[in-house]
């Protein structure tokens, strides 16, 4: 397709289980960023990826979360041993490189931690 | 860090009324501005976007210009539409690895 796509658009989990949320950029964007949007805290910056590195993890919340990026395409954020605070959208976006280039978000993956 | 702050929703207005949503901002460097939309049920979308002072971001009807001078970068329409109630997002990009620190969002509900 043309734009952002993640997947599950929907996971709903219980406490302690680990989940891996996906998201697949547009072709060739090498940027992409992973932010949540939640009730209580808004919308948050997660972690960047610049081809498969990430230079930028600055917003992951706790080492339960981390990222990865494989091909310079496909990045995975994996939560383990999930907490109801976990309970949120969890957004992607990717970039062309460059900065004069907006970021194009993905339709979201909601979160849900009973 | 940086921070962006933005007025607090909802704002209701009646349709054709003029729309103004604060966005003031804090941030080392020089940032670059924008607004994103957010319609009901749908993704976070680019409405329109300021990379340097003075500059104005037009789409839509919206308009809003990077101002320095008072760290501001107010939303405003002359006429809005039922079509435009939303979530309405300010937000800046820091001139590195260009990520978006976003204020928390006005929503925006225009009645006919």
């Amino acid at each position: 397709g043309a734009g952002v796509s993640q997947s599950p658009s929907n996971k709903v989990t219980e406490k302690g289980k680990d989940v891996e949320l996906r998201c697949d950029p547009i072709s060739g964007h090498t940027a992409l960023y992973w932010y949540r949007q939640s009730l209580g805290q808004g919308l948050e910056f997660l972690i960047y990826f610049q081809g498969n590195s990430a230079p930028d993890k600055s917003g992951l919340p706790s080492d339960r979360f981390s990222a990865e990026r494989t091909g310079g395409s496909v990045s995975t954020l994996t939560i383990q041993r999930t907490q109801q605070e976990d309970s949120a959208v969890y957004l992607c976006a990717t970039r062309l490189a460059g900065s004069s280039y907006e970021q194009y978000f993905g339709p979201g993956t909601r979160l849900t931690v009973t | 860090g940086d921070s962006v702050t933005q007025m607090e929703g909802p704002v209701t207005l009646s349709e054709e009324a003029f729309l103004t949503i604060n966005c003031t901002y804090t941030a080392t460097g020089y940032p670059s501005l924008f607004w994103y939309v957010q319609y009901p049920g749908e993704g976070l979308q680019l409405l329109l976007k300021a990379t340097k002072a003075d500059d104005k971001g037009s789409n839509k009807g919206f308009e809003a210009t990077y101002r320095k001078e008072t760290t501001s970068f107010h939303l405003e329409k002359g006429s809005v539409q039922v079509s435009d109630s939303a979530v309405y997002f300010c937000a800046l990009s820091d001139p590195g690895f260009q990520k978006l620190v976003f204020g928390t969002g006005t929503r925006l509900l225009v009645s006919p």
